[in-house]
């Protein structure tokens, strides 16, 4: 099993380009999602998808758009990026949510950097 | 809300020494508590969790962490570090019982083992 998969690894974007950061599992988990993870200020849930066909806003969701394509695919787009987007961007996915707790497990992430 | 505060943002540590890195967390209802940690240019790995029971918890590779509800406090001990604990470690905390497993990650402490 490769578990948590993203890409692209690394990604340089000019202001106000766009761009699809991609995520797949392969641990047939039904929850997804997607956090930023700033120096001095640890992980940040951007979206989440606690099923195949619904979507969720965390923390942080402003600049950003989310499509669960299916059930192992859950893509972060990125429709006109901002410099104050350049984060590390990660990928988890979890067994389901509900009354027990189910671990996360998260991708290698992406480094974005906007110019 | 939940919040988590991490103390230190970093701890230099001789090898074969000691070593505390304290995390805090406020909540209004019961929680989850996690440690992650986050090797160089890698994603998060679960450390250890606490869900309910005995307050002290333990990992694989000789951390411990121990629930003070009083205190509102999960820090966490390894009583002899080695060079390869180098790493950023997160203090997490999620909803209890009834929650959905939504993280609220704090802001990282890095550790920084020294021969």
């Amino acid at each position: 099993n490769a578990g948590v998969t993203q890409t692209p690894k690394f990604q340089v974007l000019k202001t106000g380009q766009s761009m699809t950061l991609q995520c797949a599992q392969d641990m047939n988990h039904n929850s997804m999602y997607w956090y930023r993870q700033d120096p001095g200020m640890g992980l940040r849930l951007i979206y989440y998808s606690a099923s195949e066909g619904t979507t969720d806003k965390g923390e942080v969701p402003n600049g950003y758009n989310v499509s669960r394509l299916n059930k192992r695919e859950f893509s972060l787009r990125l429709e006109s990026a901002a410099p104050s987007q350049t984060s590390v961007y990660f990928c988890a996915s979890s067994r389901r949510q509900g009354k027990s707790y189910n671990e996360q497990f998260f991708g290698p992430g992406t480094r974005l950097t906007v110019l | 809300a939940q919040s988590v505060t991490q103390l230190d943002s970093q701890v230099p540590v001789f090898e074969e020494a000691p070593v505390e890195l304290r995390c805090n967390y406020s909540s209004s209802v019961s929680v989850y508590l996690f440690w992650y940690v986050q090797y160089p240019n890698q994603g998060l790995q679960l450390l250890l969790k606490y869900l309910s029971g005995s307050t002290l918890v333990e990992s694989i590779n000789g951390f411990e962490a121990e629930f003070n509800k009083s205190q509102t406090s999960f820090h966490l001990r390894k009583p002899s570090v080695h060079i390869s604990d180098t790493a950023e470690y997160f203090c997490a905390v999620s909803p209890g019982p009834g929650g959905y497993n939504k993280l609220i990650f704090g802001a990282g402490t890095r550790l920084a083992v020294h021969p």
